[in-house]
């Protein structure tokens, strides 16, 4: 079966700093990757997804993510946070053509120090 | 508002007792899911429509678990005979059904069974 491992499920860091989350994900198939964002008190958000073509996908507020299929990862990373990045942040995966049930990693606090 | 909406935001209700959630999805979205999750992980699949097929349901929906989504607009979910192990968030997701499967999610539903 499908499973999503995100490495670290809390992470604090300074503002200014880099970041990078872990996912690894386990499917031999093609995947459409996903990286979703709770910030406190509201809903989750996608912040970006890979289904093909660049392994380096950019997302909203400046994060972006990088597709390693040998490594089968799929890393989010922003070089440098800011106070507001304060929130819990989900990677996902579906299989390319079931186009319907996101798996879950169990999600990354992230804190950051102002 | 045109984005996902649940109702009502939090249920408390004591063991035994029924209960019944909402999802209104984006008008234009014909695909509706629903997820559960608890604290600490990520959300976990439950089931999800096709308009107003259900298409698939997990193993994690046991018989006390119904869901309905009778004009393929909002959706229901049903949980007979609560338990406390239903205490959790349930969320509520839809997407398109052609294209890039991004799904939209509502603010949830936070369950929690005494």
């Amino acid at each position: 079966a499908q499973s999503v491992s995100q490495h670290n499920h809390h992470v604090i860091l300074s503002e200014a700093a880099s970041l990078e989350l872990g996912c690894n994900y386990s499917y031999g198939g093609t995947v459409n990757l996903f990286w979703y964002v709770q910030y406190p008190g509201q809903h989750l958000q996608l912040l970006l997804k890979y289904f093909s073509g660049d392994p380096l996908v950019k997302g909203i507020k400046g994060f972006e993510a990088e597709f390693i299929k040998s490594k089968f990862s799929f890393n989010l990373r922003k070089p440098s946070v800011q106070w507001s990045d304060t929130a819990e942040y989900f990677c996902a995966v579906t299989e390319r053509d079931s186009n319907y049930q996101l798996i879950w990693g169990a999600g990354t606090k992230l804190i950051i120090k102002p | 508002d045109t984005g996902v909406s649940q109702d009502p935001r939090h249920k408390i209700t004591k063991r035994g007792q029924n209960v019944t959630f909402r999802c209104d999805p984006i008008s234009e979205h014909n695909r509706l899911y629903w997820y559960r999750q608890t604290l600490g992980q990520g959300p976990e699949f439950l089931t999800y429509f096709q308009n107003e097929a259900q298409l698939e349901k997990s193993r994690l929906l046991s018989d006390r678990f119904s869901a309905e989504r009778p004009k393929g607009s909002f959706s229901t979910l049903e949980i007979q005979r609560t338990e406390q192990g239903d205490s959790a968030m349930y969320l509520c997701a839809s997407s398109r059904s052609s294209g890039y499967n991004e799904q939209f999610f509502g603010p949830g539903t936070r369950l929690t069974v005494l």
